[in-house]
């Protein structure tokens, strides 16, 4: 069974601090998806992965993914409020264009 | 460009009546995808078309849940009659060709009564 595994499920941290996000997945793929939600919104997209190694950046945020260890983070540096928000990551498949989506993280930023 | 629009964004039903949300892609977006998002979860697939066509409907519970995509463009899921499990937000998203990112709409929040 196809599975998408994030940890922690709820993290709350101070500003100015670095945290990682797991997510972890059960078969192979070709792309790996981050997307952010605020309470009542829809999801944004924040990164897709799609080779062994990549690493993207984007503000405080870098996603990074290794496939061989069928794992993918994203890393907070230096959080500030406004990152307060639900993060999904996704695994996707070029053939299918389907994504199976982890349970997601909720981060709350405190000031 | 606008994003992808869906109405209406909140719906209160009693159980057993019927409900449809309609959605309308980017435009040139060949692929649609509907989903539902329990609380505190994410979300999963319910059916994906390829213009007109439904190309993956497995997890689509078809006895009450019906979809169409009429001239591959705008979208509706229809569920009837609806139950108490259903309360949700029923998500919206289109892509470009399948193999991309997608692209969310705001949701329809569904509270069955």
């Amino acid at each position: 069974e196809l599975k998408v595994e994030q940890n922690p499920l709820f993290l709350s941290m101070q500003e100015g601090k670095n945290y990682t996000i797991y997510c972890n997945y059960s078969t192979t793929s070709d792309r790996l998806y981050w997307y952010r939600q605020d309470p009542g919104k829809s999801l944004e997209s924040l990164f897709v992965l799609l080779s062994n190694g990549a690493v993207k950046q984007e503000g405080r945020l870098m996603a990074s993914l290794d496939t061989k260890a069928r794992l993918s983070t994203l890393h907070i540096t230096a959080a500030v409020h406004d990152l307060s928000a639900t993060y999904f990551c996704a695994l996707g498949s070029s053939n299918t264009g389907k994504l199976i989506f982890g349970q997601g993280t909720t981060l709350q930023v405190k000031p | 460009e606008a994003g992808v629009v869906q109405s209406p964004r909140y719906k209160i039903i009693e159980k057993k009546q019927p409900v449809a949300f309609w959605c309308n892609p980017i435009s040139g977006h060949n692929t649609l995808y509907w989903y539902r998002q329990n609380l505190g979860q994410g979300p999963e697939l319910l059916i994906r078309y390829e213009n007109e066509e439904a190309v993956d409907d497995s997890q689509l519970p078809k006895d009450r849940f019906s979809a169409e995509r009429l001239k591959g463009v705008d979208s509706t899921l229809k569920i009837q009659p609806a139950e108490l499990g259903d309360s949700a937000v029923y998500l919206c998203a289109s892509s470009l060709d399948g193999s991309l990112g997608e692209y969310f709409g705001p949701g329809t929040r569904l509270t069955v009564t």
